[in-house]
């Protein structure tokens, strides 16, 4: 069974710092990754995806991930935040060939001015 | 595209009312899904379709929630009796391939 972990519940840091969320999934079975942005009162948007190729992804509003297959990571990356940034994010994992998407439980970033 | 449209936005109804949450998928995707999100229990699948088609609903709660897709233009999620602990934000995504594509939600409160 495929499962996702987002170890951090909250993270707050400064603006114009750089940020990394840690998201690790389990899974026998070759994968698709997700990250998902959610702004309050709104529905997730998505940041960026791996499907297969280069492990280094460039998604929207300057964030990155990297797919680790060995350490089965894909963490988000940004090297420099804004107040703007200040969301909730959740990594998701999908098997390639299935419909159903398990998403992590969520990361509160929260950028200081 | 309008994007995926719920309807309504919020709704806010008394224990054992019936509720109908509605949603359009976008426009040529084949997969639609049912979540709920809330603060104990985050985002949880309740629901999806291929091809108008209940594929899982390992994740609706018990037999008081239903979901129905008469065609590949709408979807409804159906709450009959409500309860107070169904309070929560229902979304619904839709999919062509890998990408989901979600609504902004109904904010339901049941009081």
């Amino acid at each position: 069974a495929q499962s996702v972990t987002q170890l951090d519940s909250q993270v707050p840091v400064f603006e114009e710092a750089p940020v990394e969320l840690r998201c690790n999934y389990s899974s026998s079975v070759s994968v698709y990754l997700f990250w998902y942005v959610q702004y309050p009162n709104q529905g997730l948007q998505l940041l960026l995806k791996y499907l297969s190729g280069s492990t280094l992804v460039k998604g929207i509003n300057g964030f990155e991930a990297e797919f680790n297959k060995s350490q089965t990571s894909f963490h988000l990356r940004k090297p420099s935040v804004h107040i703007s940034d200040t969301a909730e994010y959740f990594c998701a994992v999908v098997s390639s060939g299935t419909y159903k998407y398990i998403f992590g439980t969520g990361t509160r970033l929260k950028v200081l001015a | 595209d309008a994007g995926v449209i719920q309807s309504p936005r919020h709704e806010v109804t008394e224990m054992g009312q019936e509720v109908t949450l509605r949603c359009k998928p976008i426009s040529g995707h084949n997969s639609l899904f049912w979540y709920r999100q809330t603060m104990m229990r985050g985002l949880e699948l309740l629901i999806y379709f291929n091809n108008n088609v209940p594929i899982d609903d390992s994740g609706m709660p018990e037999d008081r929630f239903s979901a129905k897709m008469p065609n590949a233009s709408f979807s409804t999620l159906k709450i009959q009796p409500s309860e107070p602990r169904d309070s929560a934000v229902y979304f619904c995504a839709s999919s062509f391939i890998e990408e989901q594509f979600f609504g902004p939600g109904t904010r339901l409160t049941v009081l």
